[in-house]
């Protein structure tokens, strides 16, 4: 069983709709991560936080907000997603803030 | 310009084979190198990582890392179908927080 646990597993919103993804993680790791992978695509970074403070944004449109509570938790607020947005959208967590991610399952999120 | 590429596959090999996946990158920079594997439909899970020139060997997988020639590659001895899933090389570019994936190499082991 992964150790970095996220919810939904799925989510069907709409293009106005306000909806949030969440992980959590419990090993300690000092950063936390959220990639966004279309199918048969590679994972796209989109946010990094180190030690609860947010240290890459790669460009994400406003849509998609962070948020990092505590060391434990992050957090994925949307709002006015595109369908284009459709995807899974994963998190991790890595000891070092290094590339040893340990990834959740995934959030499959559908924008109709 | 990719900064990480891989083949896309598929790979087919046989049961019991060594499978070879390789992984070439642009950023001279690099430090630290990565292969996690994919099932469809899940997420990527860390198999192996190697941060100097050589081999590093884990049970069946082995790492095996050049960085004069910006290459790096997994080898799966003793194939499984269990193996079947989609390889991705990642590397560390820039800041050591930036992870960059390759596309992804998906191998298929046959019966």
């Amino acid at each position: 069983d992964t150790e970095v646990t996220q919810t939904p597993k799925h989510l069907v919103m709409g293009m106005t709709n306000k909806k949030s993804l969440k992980c959590e993680q419990h090993m300690g790791h000092r950063a936390m991560y959220w990639y966004k992978q279309k199918a048969k695509k590679p994972p796209e970074l989109m946010f990094v936080y180190s030690y609860e403070k947010l240290s890459i944004n790669e460009s994400v449109p406003s849509r998609f907000s962070p948020e990092c509570p505590n060391s434990s938790l992050l957090n994925l607020h949307l709002h006015a997603l595109q369908p284009e947005d459709s995807a899974l959208y994963l998190c991790a967590s890595s000891p070092g803030g290094t590339g040893e991610l340990f990834f959740g399952e995934g959030s499959r999120l559908t924008v109709l | 310009q990719k900064e990480v590429e891989q083949n896309s596959g598929p790979l087919s090999v046989p049961e019991g084979a060594i499978a070879s996946l390789n992984c070439t990158y642009s950023d001279r920079g690099s430090q630290s190198f990565f292969w996690y594997r994919q099932y469809s439909g899940k997420s990527p899970e860390l198999i192996m990582f190697i941060y100097s020139n050589g081999d590093k060997e884990d049970g069946r997988f082995t790492a095996q890392l050049n960085k004069a020639s910006q290459y790096v590659s997994l080898l799966i001895r003793d194939s499984q179908p269990s193996d079947s899933a989609t390889y991705l090389c990642a590397v560390n570019t820039g800041t050591a927080s930036k992870l960059t994936f390759g596309t992804g190499t998906r191998l298929q082991v046959t019966l």
